[in-house]
């Protein structure tokens, strides 16, 4: 199975500034044929479902905002909140779709400093 | 719109069976790739099942595996999941999540989850 680690758990970041979220693969999620990398960001808020925010690492998914970024390849990811607004307190996930069991990150919660 | 409506939790004791069932709406049931996604109280996301437009192929996390069977009705737009020997550890919200049209595996759309509690 493919093990996902965010870091870090939890981070309190000042209205305005940015904010970024670490996910680490224990294999590449790369997939040499297509040349793409099979790992997705969701957004939770608290007593909602979860919400795709990127998909092949740095799609960006229809009406998400363009202060929401992914990058990275391999095994090594990262979701960056460019100006943090109130509304994008939340806990985000990483997941990889490269093989099955597909699996989530641990999670890292997003707080106003 | 698309919207995907969950129903079937509640309260089981050790062992029991419970069926969850998806109802679909506002697009296409029969075109895409479903899942079962579940979150235990306070917990991150655990994918538990998938199954293929048509039925034809259906993957289990190894820890439902043989407890656990995934369906749909294409003609009702329903995604099922019958849930036997169930287990305190399978406490959670589940939730219902469609594929992304580019992919089988990450999820566009989720309900809104229901609640399985497993306790005597």
């Amino acid at each position: 199975d493919i093990v996902m680690t965010q870091s870090p758990d939890s981070l309190a970041v000042s209205l305005g500034e940015r904010a970024t979220i670490n996910c680490k693969s224990s294999q590449s999620v790369l997939y040499s044929s297509n040349n793409k990398d099979y790992l997705g960001w969701y957004q939770q808020k608290p007593g909602q479902a979860p919400k795709l925010l990127i998909y092949w690492a740095s799609t960006r998914e229809s009406g998400v905002p363009d202060r929401f970024s992914g990058s990275g390849s391999g095994t090594d990811f990262t979701l960056t909140i460019s100006s943090l607004q109130a509304e994008d307190v939340a806990v985000y996930y990483c997941q990889q779709y490269y093989s099955t069991p597909l699996t989530f990150g641990g999670g890292t919660k997003v707080e106003i400093k | 719109e698309v919207q995907l409506v969950e129903s079937g939790g509640g309260l089981v004791q050790p062992g029991g069976s419970l069926r969850l069932s998806c109802a679909a709406s506002g697009f296409t049931f029969s075109s895409y790739w479903m899942s079962w996604v579940r979150q235990a109280p306070g917990k991150g996301l655990e994918w538990v099942a998938n199954i293929k437009q048509g039925g034809s192929e259906k993957y289990y996390v190894d820890s439902v595996k043989g407890r656990f069977t995934i369906s749909r009705d294409d003609a009702k737009n329903s995604l099922y999941l019958q849930m036997n020997s169930l287990r305190a550890e399978d406490t959670a919200v589940y939730y219902c999540a469609r594929a992304h049209s580019t992919s089988s595996s990450i999820f566009d759309y989720w309900g809104q989850g229901t609640l399985v509690t497993v306790s005597s």
